[in-house]
């Protein structure tokens, strides 16, 4: 079975510094595939990472960096230089192989405030 | 880049009666839709996965009688809530695979359910 584990309810940040949201994953697939989501209180879901399991390479994405760890399998996500707009719940969510039919399952979720 | 229109943002019903939500692919062809569920400040909940022209997988203990979910186009699927009770006041956001590219999935903007 498949689980995505975020352990931070919330997390406070000051503006223009960086921030690490945790997340962990359990899957007994080879091929699969991590994403980080931003939902602000709209409810929209923004895509913002994604990190293939073959990916050797860290995936970055402007101020959004993710931090794999395969051994260990995490996939943290780092924001830099963080903004007031930032404020947000930040899910992370795995695609499993093949057999999983595609679908995205998601952590717990991680409320991130930026204070000015 | 792809677009999913979700509607509506949201409802008010009675309890007892039915809502049907739709979720429609604007510029692709959405030949899966996943369907989630996702209570205020917690994580999103995968109720089910369709496939046009099939009969979607429902997940481990989502009521396949109330949660009627109908993918009868490539472009069109649809939730409806039978018989909603306020406990099934939630937000349901539908994500649609784009493509077979890994990363490629599109959300809806979401519905908020309000049962009185």
């Amino acid at each position: 079975a498949q689980k995505i584990t975020q352990t931070q309810p919330g997390m406070f940040v000051q503006e223009k510094e960086a921030v690490t949201l945790d997340c962990t994953y359990d899957t007994s697939d080879q091929s699969y595939g991590l994403f980080w989501y931003k939902q602000p209180s709209s409810g929209e879901m923004i895509f913002l990472i994604y990190q293939g399991s073959y990916d050797e390479q860290n995936a970055t994405e402007g101020r959004y960096s993710l931090n794999f760890q395969k051994a260990r399998k995490s996939a943290n996500l780092v924001i830099s230089a963080s903004q007031l707009g930032d404020s947000a719940m930040y899910f992370c969510a795995m695609r499993g192989g093949y057999n999983q039919g595609g679908k995205l399952i998601f952590g717990q979720g991680t409320e991130l405030s930026v204070k000015p | 880049g792809a677009v999913v229109s979700q509607h509506p943002s949201r409802v008010i019903c009675k309890s007892g009666t039915s809502v049907k939500i739709e979720c429609r692919s604007l510029d692709f062809q959405a030949t899966t839709m996943f369907w989630y569920r996702q209570f205020p400040k917690q994580s999103l909940m995968l109720m089910a996965t369709s496939n046009e022209g099939s009969k979607a997988t429902y997940e481990q203990g989502v009521e396949k009688d109330k949660f009627l979910i109908n993918h009868a186009s490539l472009t069109l699927s649809t939730l409806t809530v039978t018989s909603a009770h306020p406990e099934d006041s939630s937000f349901y956001i539908c994500s649609a695979r784009t493509s077979t590219s890994l990363r490629g999935y599109t959300f809806g903007s979401g519905t908020r359910l309000t049962v009185v």
